[in-house]
């Protein structure tokens, strides 16, 4: 049973291009969730999903960041127009839908801005 | 709003010998659960151990345990016999039922040979 997948594991882009981070949840997992970790800190909750629904989106920035968890398909995080401040490792994390306090990590995406 | 605090940016300790990382928190919630997530230098994060609020009884896991003081709002982790494969960024954070983990800022933990 393969964890949680994401890809890639590192993402190089320059200012003003869009970044997209890929998440595939554990099997059997309808939820899945977006943390961001800035260098020498903690995780920060950005989202949280269901398939086809955004449930909690209090972390996200206002601008430039979008998320979706289609029927078919792995969840996506997407960065537009990147700025130096958006280089973090991005986590994503699965659930199954009756234990949503168990979340499973992926190994991150570190994303690169030059 | 909930928040997590860890005190102890680094710690060290002599392998095989014993080291207790702290974690305090706030919440007005009274079902929630806790845990410690541990982070090597792969970035993974791993689960160590987790505790439910409404049991009494500290949670275990081999050499992993936690003293979990309710009123006090604490929630250590307490390593034992610690081995070189210990060392890493170690988490505490909080969850309640409905959705996001919230994080402290960690314990760096370096095992001295």
């Amino acid at each position: 049973n393969a964890g949680v997948m994401q890809n890639p594991r590192h993402l190089v882009r320059r200012r003003g291009q869009e970044a997209r981070l890929r998440c595939s949840p554990m099997k059997g997992h309808s939820h899945v969730y977006w943390y961001r970790q800035l260098p020498e800190e903690g995780l920060k909750f950005m989202v949280y999903l269901q398939k086809e629904n955004i449930i909690d989106e209090s972390g996200m920035p206002k601008e430039r960041f979008s998320a979706e968890f289609p029927k078919e398909g792995p969840s996506i995080l997407r960065i537009q127009q990147v700025v130096r401040g958006d280089s973090a490792a991005y986590f994503c994390a699965s659930s199954p839908a009756l234990a949503k306090n168990i979340q499973y990590f992926g190994a991150g995406t570190r994303l690169s801005v030059l | 709003a909930q928040t997590v605090t860890q005190s102890q940016p680094e710690m060290s300790v002599q392998e095989a010998e014993t080291v207790t990382l702290s974690c305090t928190y706030d919440t007005s919630e009274s079902d929630y659960y806790l845990f410690w997530y541990k982070q090597p230098p792969s970035r993974q994060m791993i689960l160590v151990i987790r505790q439910e609020a409404y049991k009494q009884q500290n949670a275990t896991e081999n050499r992993f345990s936690v003293n979990f003081q309710k009123a006090a709002k604490s929630f250590s982790l307490k390593i034992s016999d610690s081995q070189l494969g210990d060392a890493a960024m170690y988490f505490c954070a909080y969850g309640n039922r409905d959705d996001k983990i919230i994080f402290g800022k960690g314990t760096r933990l370096h095992i001295l040979p």
